[in-house]
């Protein structure tokens, strides 16, 4: 069973600023919020994580509220290449913590 | 170049027809998994290992075998595979230390059970 709740798709004109937001609202204290993307027929990618407020990198930026029960994924004027099921996780980072869990993920839908 | 490998990457095959899906990893990496995915249900995690004959069940191992008696490779084994199994199989690692950062997933395998 999924930890977390994200919106099941979004539409996107090219060259905007995209928003994705995950709902977690059982969050453990040593989970850290991981993204990843996924291209149809292939595996997925890691994009970003982080555990407190904002983290960014060449792909993308992830805002994390002080409460942690809520993470943004956000992505730069988008391209048509970014369209893609993206999904937010929880992870723990303790010992014994190995079990990834996904959800159903976001379709970002990319229009020209 | 860093990756995960899959084999085969398609296989069609009839119901009770025992099957191994390999996967190789050339990261080192100690933590290795296998998913599924299927259409509206996101992926789903089978099997686990995070070492070397050590391994755990994921969220749906039931039909499916595991082993891990070298680092490098995880193999997935369909003792008697049925058509509910048909599906897009990956393969992923991550180095245990660092299995909350980054996960490599393979290119997947998609079977189909008759």
């Amino acid at each position: 069973l999924a930890k977390t709740t994200q919106p099941i798709s979004m539409d996107s004109y090219e060259g905007q600023e995209v928003n994705i937001t995950c709902s977690h609202n059982n969050i453990a204290t040593n989970d850290y919020i991981t993204w990843y993307q996924q291209f149809p027929s292939q595996g997925p990618r890691f994009i970003i994580q982080g555990y407190k407020t904002k983290v960014t990198n060449e792909v993308a930026s992830l805002f994390i509220p002080a409460d942690r029960k809520s993470s943004t994924l956000s992505l730069p004027r988008v391209s048509l290449s970014d369209t893609a099921v993206y999904y937010c996780l929880e992870v723990g980072s303790g010992a014994g913590s190995y079990q990834l869990t996904f959800g159903k993920g976001t379709k970002l839908s990319v229009i020209p | 170049e860093a990756q995960v490998t899959q084999n085969p990457r398609y296989l069609i095959t009839v119901t009770g027809k025992k099957l191994t899906v390999t996967c190789s990893q050339n990261m080192n990496h100690e933590y290795m998994s296998w998913y599924r995915q299927d259409p509206g249900l996101g992926l789903r995690q089978i099997y686990y290992s995070m070492n070397v004959e050590v391994t755990d069940k994921g969220d749906v191992p039931e039909g499916y075998k595991v082993s891990r008696k070298e680092k490098r490779n995880f193999p997935l084994i369909l003792e008697s595979p049925s058509p509910n199994q048909t599906s897009l199989y990956f393969c992923a690692s991550s180095a245990r230390d660092r299995v909350y950062n980054e996960q490599f997933f393979g290119p997947g395998t998609r079977l189909t059970v008759l």
